[in-house]
């Protein structure tokens, strides 16, 4: 277990609607980063956040936002959801900004009918 | 050309082997090379981490990286079966983790 929290463990919906994806971080980590995984394929940087504001951004949709609030835990948000975005999400969080190091949860299931 | 390159595999290894793992990255400033693990639709987990060149170890795992030819490795004793699993090679750049495709391993008993 790697402290990393993430709700919930599966989500299905329709194509056109809006998901929110959350993350607790491991007690103490300031940083939480997002990724995408879909089947078979690598892992994809979506959004870093520090200690509440936005590090670094990679390959994120305009459709995705997130953010992270005061109690350090973030959200994922995706709208306008297409069958493409069905994938394995995963939170990760380090203890510092430097992107060494990170633990990872769990994961959030999605699937887009 | 990706700045971590690693084969997809699947690397198929009887139980018992040593199994050696590798990826090449293309940028020499790279300073801090990571390996994870990840089991079937898990989160990836951290098994190693090294800064610079030189070798560490932990257990049965050694994490191997060479900077004058770009080059990281990690090697596995005494495989088991439970070491089936996806690795993946990363390294750091600019906050973010630049990752290897990973390579699936295949330990059969």
């Amino acid at each position: 277990d790697s402290g990393v929290t993430q709700t919930p463990k599966h989500l299905i919906t329709a194509t056109g609607q809006r998901v929110t994806l959350r993350c607790s971080p491991r007690s103490g980590d300031l940083s939480v980063y997002w990724y995408q995984q879909s089947l078979d394929q690598g892992l994809q940087f979506l959004i870093q956040y520090y200690n509440g504001e936005e590090r670094a951004k990679g390959n994120i949709l305009e459709r995705f936002s997130a953010q992270q609030f005061p109690d350090l835990h973030s959200e994922l948000n995706l709208s306008s959801l297409e069958l493409g975005d069905s994938a394995l999400y995963f939170c990760a969080s380090s203890t510092r900004a430097g992107a060494n190091e990170q633990f990872f949860g769990p994961g959030t299931r999605l699937t887009v009918l | 050309q990706k700045e971590v390159e690693q084969d997809p595999g699947p690397l198929s290894v009887p139980e018992g082997a040593i199994v050696s793992l590798n990826c090449t990255y293309s940028n020499s400033a790279f300073q801090y090379f990571m390996w994870y693990r990840q089991y079937s639709r898990k989160g990836p987990e951290l098994l190693m981490y090294t800064y610079s060149s030189g070798n560490k170890e932990d257990g049965r795992f050694t994490a191997q990286v060479d900077k004058s030819s770009k080059y990281i490795s990690l090697f596995i004793r005494d495989s088991q079966p439970s070491d089936s699993a996806t690795y993946l090679c990363a390294t750091d750049s600019n906050y973010q983790l630049i990752w290897g495709a990973g390579t699936k391993l295949i330990i059969k008993p």
